[in-house]
């Protein structure tokens, strides 16, 4: 089976510019998060969705939005992009509401220049 | 808020040294465990996990033992290779009611030298 999958595998926008990540979950997985990676550090939570239905979001500006669809794809939206929005950005997928367990894909490199 | 501790790196051991990568962490009520992997250019692999208190996680010769009184999970491996040269992330998922992210330590650099 596949696993996580995102798309692009790499982005070069520059200031002010408006970005959509792409995600599909494992087959059967209906909970999608995203996450933020900043070189140097751990990934950092910035939201959750489980059957299309936000589920948490992490410390981060509204530039951010997310959503899920009913295939349990999701994308990530970042408005009016910074310089220090540069990272790679994770998706990972879970199977159920309450399973903790989750799974990454390869990640979406950005630059922001 | 829950927060994770790691050991800092880097860590740079010859191949069949043993390895033992330090983790600590603060969280409400009992939290879910993990060991994630990232090898250069990656996104992060799930290595182990461990759901309640003394129970042990296991993949590939790594190890990691829940320890709730010393709130610590610590990753060891009795012979590293070098393919397993990678940076390794401690985890904690929140517990019930909460645990829909995971909160993660800073990383750890393993490099091993043939």
């Amino acid at each position: 089976d596949a696993g996580v999958t995102q798309s692009p595998t790499h982005l070069i926008k520059t200031r002010g510019q408006h970005v959509t990540l792409r995600c599909s979950p494992i087959s059967g997985h209906k909970s999608v998060s995203w996450y933020q990676q900043v070189l140097g550090q751990g990934p950092q939570f910035i939201f959750q969705y489980y059957e299309k239905e936000e589920r948490g979001r992490g410390n981060f500006p509204d530039r951010f939005s997310a959503r899920q669809f009913p295939n349990y794809s999701s994308e990530l939206n970042v408005n009016a992009l910074l310089l220090g929005d540069s990272a790679l950005y994770l998706c990972a997928s879970s199977s159920a509401r309450g399973e903790e367990t989750q799974y990454f894909g390869p990640g979406t490199r950005l630059l922001v220049l | 808020g829950n927060s994770v501790t790691q050991m800092e790196g880097p860590v740079t051991l010859s191949e069949e040294a043993f390895l033992t990568i330090n983790c600590t962490y603060t969280a409400t009520g009992y939290p879910s465990l993990f060991w994630y992997v990232q090898y250069p250019g990656e996104g992060l692999q799930l290595l182990l996990k461990a759901t309640k208190a003394d129970d042990k996680g296991s993949n590939k010769g790594f190890e990691a033992t829940y320890r709730k009184e010393t709130t610590s999970f610590h990753l060891e491996k009795g012979s590293v290779q070098v393919s397993d040269s990678a940076v390794y992330f401690c985890a904690l998922s929140g517990s019930r009611g909460s645990n829909y992210k995971l909160t993660f330590g800073k990383g750890t650099l393993l490099t091993v030298n043939p």
